[in-house]
């Protein structure tokens, strides 16, 4: 069975200061891993995703992620916040021998960006 | 492009009434989900198509039903709504199983 956790509710920094919200990763096979990020009262928009080759995979509005096989992790970063990238942030992941179409999210992180 | 368009956004029903959340897609993206998101819980798929002509069953399809009505058009369909189903519910679609793209959402209560 697949599944993803996001072990923080919550992510406070600094504006200017890096930040990195955490996910990790169950699935039998090989992982496809995906972050999207929620403004309010709006549907979810893809940032990243990792599917094979290179581990530091970079996506939309300067976040990166690296795909670390040994600790099941995917964990989205960036060098220098902005208060705008306050937001929900969802770490997913699909099985790509046995998921089908089957995506699973994680319970989301929440980053406030404090200016 | 209007990319994925859901109506309506709001929606408040009784108990034991029925209505159908509608979807649409101008991307021509083969496959099209239906989602719904609780707090602390994520998303969670309901139903999904993978092509048209296709339905199948997510994490938790009870109480709920699909069509795909087209290429474009997947909708949802409540038929005894219950308190339960109160949430927001996302429909997105893709061009295959990885990367999605989602409607801005429809809020439902349940009364």
């Amino acid at each position: 069975a697949q599944s993803v956790a996001q072990p923080e509710d919550q992510v406070n920094v600094a504006e200017g200061n890096p930040l990195t919200v955490k996910c990790t990763y169950s699935v039998s096979g090989n992982p496809y891993l995906f972050w999207y990020v929620q403004y309010p009262n709006r549907g979810l928009q893809f940032l990243l995703k990792y599917i094979t080759g290179d581990n530091l995979v970079k996506g939309s509005y300067g976040f990166e992620a690296e795909f670390n096989k040994s600790q099941t992790s995917f964990h989205l970063k960036k060098p220098s916040a902005l208060v705008s990238d306050s937001a929900l942030y969802f770490c997913a992941v699909r099985d790509s021998n046995t998921g089908g179409f089957k995506t699973i999210f994680g319970a989301g992180t929440r980053l406030f960006v404090k200016a | 492009n209007a990319g994925v368009t859901q109506t309506p956004k709001f929606q408040v029903l009784k108990t034991g009434q029925s209505m159908t959340l509608q979807c649409a897609q101008d991307m021509n993206h083969n496959s099209m989900y239906w989602y719904r998101q609780d707090p602390g819980m994520g998303l969670r798929l309901i139903y999904y198509s993978a092509s048209e002509g296709t339905t199948d069953k997510g994490e938790v399809p009870n109480g709920y039903n699909v069509s795909r009505l087209n290429k474009r058009e997947f909708s949802l369909r409540l038929e005894s709504a219950a308190p339960s189903q109160t949430s927001v519910y996302f429909c997105a679609s893709s061009p295959t199983p990885d990367t999605q793209y989602f409607g801005p959402g429809t809020r439902l209560t349940v009364l």
